[in-house]
């Protein structure tokens, strides 16, 4: 079955514009999560989305903001773009909260910020 | 959820097993350990976890000690494919299952 489907896969914007990037889970997971990494930073993760609903948040400015859609697709934003939000913005799903807990990552959108 | 601590990189012999450790000291009862590697410029791919038990799948062996406070993952027959960042992550399984804190992880190395 298809994996989980980022979009766009690379991006370029400058400072100061705001860009929406999208998710699309494995076919049946509910739940979706953004993660954004960075050489300094590693894996850190934003958001977690389930059934519509954010379940969790991680330590990021009410710039990133996300969505779920009610067939599981998820968008993420961040306005106002800064130099430091140039990274690699990872999707993962997975069946359910309380599953084996299994995450299947997406290839990831890479943002370049001039 | 548990913070954990890997080697920042280690090497091994195409052929050999690769044994990777990663201490937790601190796990909580409910805590499992997962293991995750990123090969570069991919999304993180998910190998195996456990919570008291030894367990194998066909990537992996996990090895948790028998106070839980570390386990070590092995790699049986390394290849150059594994040449990878890998991550032990702990975490419970509830309603912030998503929520992974990841460490920096262990850059394996398979040489020739």
């Amino acid at each position: 079955k298809a994996g989980v489907t980022q979009t766009p896969r690379y991006l370029i914007k400058t400072r100061g514009q705001q860009v929406t990037l999208s998710c699309s889970p494995i076919s049946g997971h509910r739940s979706v999560s953004w993660y954004q990494q960075t050489p300094g930073q590693g894996l850190q993760f934003l958001f977690e989305y389930f059934s519509e609903t954010q379940r969790n948040k991680g330590n990021f400015p009410g710039r990133f903001s996300g969505r779920q859609f009610s067939n599981s697709r998820s968008e993420m934003n961040v306005s106002t773009l800064e130099l430091g939000d140039s990274a690699l913005y990872l999707c993962a799903s997975s069946l359910a909260l309380d599953g084996t807990g299994e995450l299947f990552f997406g290839e990831g959108s890479r943002l370049t910020v001039l | 959820d548990a913070k954990t601590t890997q080697p920042t990189s280690m090497d091994c012999a195409e052929g050999r097993a690769a044994n990777l450790p990663c201490n937790h000291s601190t796990i909580s009862g409910n805590e499992y350990v997962y293991w995750y590697r990123q090969i570069h410029s991919q999304g993180p791919q998910y190998i195996i976890h456990g919570l008291k038990n030894n367990e194998t799948n066909e990537m992996a062996s996990l090895i948790i000690t028998e106070d839980r406070k570390s386990s070590t993952l092995i790699l049986p027959h390394a290849t150059l494919r594994d040449t990878a960042v890998y991550y032990c992550i702990v975490r419970v399984l509830d309603s912030s299952a998503s929520k992974i804190i990841f460490g920096s992880g262990t850059r394996l190395s398979i040489r020739p």
